[in-house]
């Protein structure tokens, strides 16, 4: 199957400083890339939509100034949490398609934000 | 958007026995996946399957399109099959978004 990377896979920040979670389609290349957010023992919810080449897509309630999202490449797109909060700790995770964007869709390993 | 719903949420087994997960959807899909979340988050990919039925190993699917749901069967369950399964589903105008069900955590004692 394809497989999609996600660094860093944990980090631990200071409230008020910013994070960059970068997510590469490692055998692929993929125009469209997803951002999910997983509280503890909880499901997935569907952040935003990344577009290589043209603005992300944010799902209703999702503060695109909070969560900026760069989808610079086919293979690389990067969710920045600005100015991190206690509650913006969760579980990150993005995935992509190979094929079409109703394609099959595999996801990364995710990574685990925790803001002090 | 679509609702997914799955059932049961949690699953207790004997090594050994069998299990039926469902999973319901209110609209048409294009795209249905079913998912296990390993204990450090991966979500492996177990089945893409938005009709029909198809079988690996000790697992199988089958998606009954038309009546807009889905069964994951696990036989001679493991202890390693323990862990969330997830199913995901996309509607026809939702441009690759997938929405996850609530998930049912199996538990498989030895």
């Amino acid at each position: 199957g394809a497989v999609v990377s996600q660094h860093p896979s944990r980090v631990i920040c200071k409230s008020g400083t910013s994070v960059k979670i970068e997510c590469r389609s490692l055998d692929f290349q993929a125009t469209t890339m997803f951002w999910y957010r997983q509280f503890p023992k909880q499901s997935l919810m569907l952040m935003a939509t990344s577009n290589e080449g043209s603005k992300a897509t944010y799902e209703q309630g999702v503060e695109k100034d909070k969560f900026l999202i760069n989808h610079a490449s086919l293979t690389l797109s990067t969710l920045t949490v600005t100015s991190a909060h206690p509650e913006d700790s969760s579980f990150y995770i993005c995935s992509a398609s190979p094929g079409s964007s109703i394609d099959e869709q595999f996801f990364g390993p995710g990574t685990r934000l925790t803001v002090l | 958007g679509i609702q997914v719903e799955q059932s049961p949420p949690d699953l207790i087994l004997q090594e050994g026995a069998n299990s039926t997960l469902r999973c319901n959807f209110s609209d048409s899909v294009n795209n249905l996946q079913w998912f296990h979340q390993n204990p450090w988050g991966q979500l492996i990919n177990l089945f893409y399957i938005p009709s029909g039925t198809k079988q690996n190993g000790r697992l199988s699917a089958t998606t009954v399109a038309t009546e807009r749901y889905s069964l994951l069967y696990i036989s001679s369950s493991q202890t390693t099959d323990s862990g969330v399964y997830f199913c995901a589903g996309r509607g026809g105008t939702s441009y690759g978004k997938l929405t996850f069900g609530q998930g049912t955590i199996l538990t498989v004692h030895p």
